[in-house]
């Protein structure tokens, strides 16, 4: 069975600084790789989808990273905001199956 | 971009209560949706897979009888918590893929539906 973990559970950064999000996995024979925003007591919004032969996605000032073989990826975020306080989850696809990480929960203060 | 639309939003009822969440995909066809539960800063849990027209793929542990799936259309899909009680309160969100674009397509979730039992 797939493991996911996001460590840490929490963060707190101030504002402008860059953002490291980490996401370690247990078997690499994954398809693909999503990371997601979730707001409180709202549901998933898609952030970046890595498919398994790519080794990074890129979409403004985020960047993920996909390492199968140590089996990590990496959410960064450049140059944080107070509207970037949210609850990031990574999720493993395989077989069309999403197994999510717990998240952690970015607190962006201005 | 795609859209799943999931209602209501927020339920709260008594002990004994049958409830129906609904999960649209506003503008795609949908084959395949799924249904998570989540509880408070855990991960979310893949309760079944629904399939348009035929019966639905429940994942080990998650009580077929307790939790009804329908999947009657391309664009719905409906999960009914029958005699729902307090442990049955929980985050449920659906998510649904549009398989038209190949197999690399993202899934797209709703807004989640808080349900309450007291």
């Amino acid at each position: 069975k797939q493991e996911v973990t996001q460590i840490p559970a929490a963060l707190s950064v101030p504002e402008g600084e860059n953002l490291v999000l980490n996401c370690s996995f247990t078997d690499s024979a994954i398809y693909n790789l999503q990371w997601f925003r979730q707001d409180p007591g709202k549901g998933l919004t898609s952030l970046l989808l890595i498919q398994s032969s790519q080794r990074e996605q890129t979409s403004g000032r985020l960047n993920a990273s996909l390492d199968k073989s140590s089996g990590r990826s990496t959410l960064y975020i450049a140059a944080s905001q107070p509207g970037d306080s949210a609850t990031y989850l990574c999720a493993l696809i395989n077989d069309y199956k999403l197994s999510f990480g717990a998240g952690t929960t970015v607190t962006v203060r201005a | 971009g795609a859209v799943v639309s999931q209602h209501p939003s927020r339920v709260i009822c008594k002990s004994g209560t049958s409830v129906k969440i609904e999960c649209r995909s506003l503008d795609f066809q949908a084959t395949t949706m799924f249904w998570y539960r989540q509880f408070p800063k855990k991960s979310l849990m893949l309760m079944a897979t629904s399939n348009e027209g035929s019966k639905a793929t429940y994942e080990q542990g998650v009580e077929k009888d307790k939790f009804l799936i329908n999947h009657a259309s391309l664009t719905l899909s409906t999960l009914t918590v029958t005699s729902a009680h307090p442990e049955d309160s929980s985050f449920y969100i659906c998510s649904a893929r549009d398989w038209t674009g190949g197999r690399d397509q993202p899934q797209h979730f709703g807004d989640g539906t808080r349900l309450s039992i007291l």
